[in-house]
């Protein structure tokens, strides 16, 4: 198991557009967040799935954000009409059901709107 | 004000100092507190953990927390330029199902050699 996976590691756009960021957890944890993290700042919740369903999202979660985990596995993260506010690193983390000891985290994914 | 408030630093110490970090938080129903250490562009690494107030040491790394001062700390002796990262404080109320974390702003740390 080589940990979280994040794919794309970076991604530039131009507002207005969709992206999709993907998140492959370790096989064997059973939950799986998103948080975003803006430069100099720490990361800040997003949204949480215990396995395929999606338990908690963040205010910080407009209408224009969708997560989804189908089958329980991968996760997406869509963001749609994109602004320049959502330029920030998209991390995600997994974590078994005594995840209180802290959980793994992927490299993220740097998205950066133009 | 934020809940967890963190001095983003840098913090610039030589190699073999000890470094010392700290956060300060307000929610009081805070039970479970993290280090996490976060090299360029990287994700967070968990250094360590501790449940409620006292010490834990990991080697080189201790932590501490008073919850009666809302004031957690970590420690990293004979500190090496690998150390240099940002440091990330994070926190939860209960051990319970989803526990988002809420984090500091982290500190960044430099070792010099």
């Amino acid at each position: 198991d080589t940990g979280v996976s994040q794919d794309p590691r970076h991604k530039i756009t131009k507002r207005g557009q969709n992206v999709t960021f993907r998140c492959d957890p370790i096989s064997e944890h059973n939950r799986l967040y998103w948080y975003r993290q803006t430069l100099g700042q720490g990361p800040e919740f997003l949204t949480y799935f215990q396995n395929e369903a999606q338990l908690e999202k963040s205010r910080l979660l407009s209408d224009r954000f969708s997560a989804e985990r189908p089958k329980g596995s991968f996760s997406t993260l869509e963001i749609q009409r994109t602004e320049q506010g959502d330029s920030a690193m998209y991390l995600c983390a997994s974590s078994s059901d005594m995840g209180a000891y802290g959980y793994t985290f992927g490299s993220g994914t740097r998205l950066t709107v133009v | 004000q934020k809940e967890v408030e963190q001095d983003p630093g840098p913090l610039s110490v030589p190699e073999g100092a000890i470094v010392s970090l700290n956060c300060t938080y307000s929610n009081s129903a805070f039970q479970y507190f993290m280090w996490y250490r976060q090299y360029s562009r990287k994700g967070p690494e968990l250094l360590m953990y501790t449940y409620s107030s006292g010490n834990k040491e990991d080697g080189r790394f201790t932590a501490q927390v008073d919850k009666s001062s809302k004031y957690i700390s970590l420690f990293i002796r004979d500190s090496q330029p690998s150390d240099s990262a940002t440091y990330l404080c994070a926190m939860t109320p209960i051990k319970a199902a989803g526990n988002k974390l809420t984090f500091g702003g982290g500190t960044r740390v430099l070792v010099k050699p």
